[in-house]
């Protein structure tokens, strides 16, 4: 069965240092997101991504966010100067069409960041 | 801005009886919606779904209904077993356009062997 995959499962950082959270979505997905989980909370939408540009974000995704697809088959999801807050679960999802079909949203495993 | 909620953190129940798992939201012009499951350590996966045109989807042990006026909808499992022993999340589209899914904050399911 096709998976959304991430890496790294677990990246403990220094605060104030970039971090690069990286996607492989399923292949004919057209729709990238991340969400984030901090302990303890509900599950937080960050941003979509379609054709190559970010098609929606959060008031969470500020200017130290950045996501990219550099390689037609990757997505990843940049924190230039990590906070203590930004601490939590990130994961990637990716769908192949929007509106109705949205129940198709397939999650990643998660990656854990840990800002020290 | 707590769009979708749910209000039990817990549910234990024993294996075979149902699970019942509610959510209730705020904003009228959401008309979609989704449970997810999610294991420790795993990502969350698609359970089930329901437009608010219909008032209950059905799909083997789960069920959703969805009661509009009382914006408020709830999710059946029946029989219940230990696999099912999760974390569950209601959503609701936010976005139509975008898909962007707006969670509660998930119930904790125990079922007991």
């Amino acid at each position: 069965e096709p998976e959304v995959t991430q890496t790294p499962s677990h990246q403990v950082t220094q605060m104030g240092q970039e971090v690069i959270l990286r996607c492989v979505p399923i292949s004919n997905h057209l729709y990238f997101y991340w969400y984030r989980q901090i302990l303890g909370q509900k599950v937080e939408f960050l941003v979509s991504f379609y054709n190559n540009e970010i098609s929606e974000k959060s008031e969470i995704f500020d200017d130290q966010f950045s996501v990219e697809r550099p390689d037609g088959s990757n997505f990843t999801l940049k924190i230039r100067s990590t906070k203590l807050e930004d601490s939590a679960m990130y994961f990637c999802a990716s769908r192949v069409t929007s509106g109705r079909m949205i129940g198709e949203l397939f999650f990643g495993e998660g990656s854990r960041l840990t800002v020290l | 801005d707590q769009q979708v909620k749910q209000n039990s953190p817990s549910l234990s129940v024993q294996e075979g009886r149902i699970s019942i798992l509610n959510c209730d939201y705020t904003n009228s012009m959401f008309d979609y919606f989704l449970w997810y499951k999610k294991y420790p350590a795993e990502g969350p996966t698609f359970l089930i779904s329901i437009s608010s045109i219909k008032d209950k989807n059905e799909d083997g042990r789960f069920t959703v209904f969805l009661n509009k006026s009382a914006k408020h909808l709830s999710l059946h499992i029946v029989p219940s077993q230990p696999g099912d022993s999760a974390v569950y999340f209601c959503a609701a589209i936010g976005s139509s356009n975008t898909g962007k899914l707006i969670f509660g904050q998930g119930t904790t399911l125990q079922v007991k062997p």
